[in-house]
């Protein structure tokens, strides 16, 4: 199994552009989760999915957004890139249940200037 | 709502000491408590997790926990540090449903020879 992927690892974008991150896991996992990563801060939730077809918002969604229309699959999309995007960003994926693990993603690394 | 206090962003040990990174949390519920840690350049994996029963918890790598209600604490230790132990370190803290995590703003261990 290969767990959970992203791509791209590194990535600049402009102020203003869009880009999207793409994430997969072959785990099949109902749950995943989107979040950034910035220094001193922890990671923060962006968004997060129980299904496919079903998202909802986590602590700090402003700028993104996010579908799922499979169980592998749950992108997240930057319209209107801005500086404060800049972050690490992390997707995870938990199975069902009480208090499971959450396995995470090798990160991709956004700088928007 | 959920919240975690790591108190020290930094901790530094020589290679053979004891190992003692701290986590408060605020919980309006009876918690599920995680500490995860972060390698460089690489995602999140799980160390141990308390969920219910033996307050002392194990996890991997030589790492034990122990929830202590009346503290609000669930403090991370490790008797003798390894060079291989220098990463960061994050304690979370169960949100909700659907395995959703707030996790503290971590803390990085250095170890010295």
């Amino acid at each position: 199994n290969a767990g959970v992927t992203q791509t791209p690892k590194f990535r600049i974008l402009k102020i203003g552009q869009s880009m999207t991150l793409q994430c997969t896991q072959d785990m099949n996992h109902n749950y995943m989760y989107w979040y950034r990563q910035d220094p001193g801060m922890g990671l923060k939730l962006i968004y997060y999915s129980v299904g496919a077809g079903i998202t909802d918002k986590g602590e700090v969604p402003n700028g993104y957004n996010v579908s799922r229309s499979t169980t592998e699959d749950f992108p997240l999309r930057l319209e209107l890139a801005a500086p404060s995007q800049t972050s690490v960003y992390f997707c995870a994926s938990s199975p069902v249940g009480t208090a499971n693990e959450q396995f995470f993603g090798p990160g991709t690394r956004l700088t928007v200037l | 709502a959920q919240s975690v206090t790591q108190l020290g962003s930094h901790v530094s040990v020589s290679e053979g000491a004891l190992v003692l990174l701290r986590c408060n949390y605020s919980s309006s519920v009876p918690p599920y408590l995680f500490w995860y840690v972060q390698y460089p350049n690489q995602g999140l994996q799980l160390l141990l997790k308390y969920t219910t029963g033996a307050t002392l918890v194990k996890g991997i790598n030589g790492f034990e926990a122990e929830f202590k209600k009346s503290e609000t604490s669930f403090h991370l230790t490790k008797p003798s540090a390894h060079m291989s132990d220098a990463a960061e370190y994050f304690c979370a803290v169960s949100d909700g449903g659907f395995q959703k995590l707030v996790f503290g703003t971590g803390t990085r261990l250095l170890v010295s020879p």
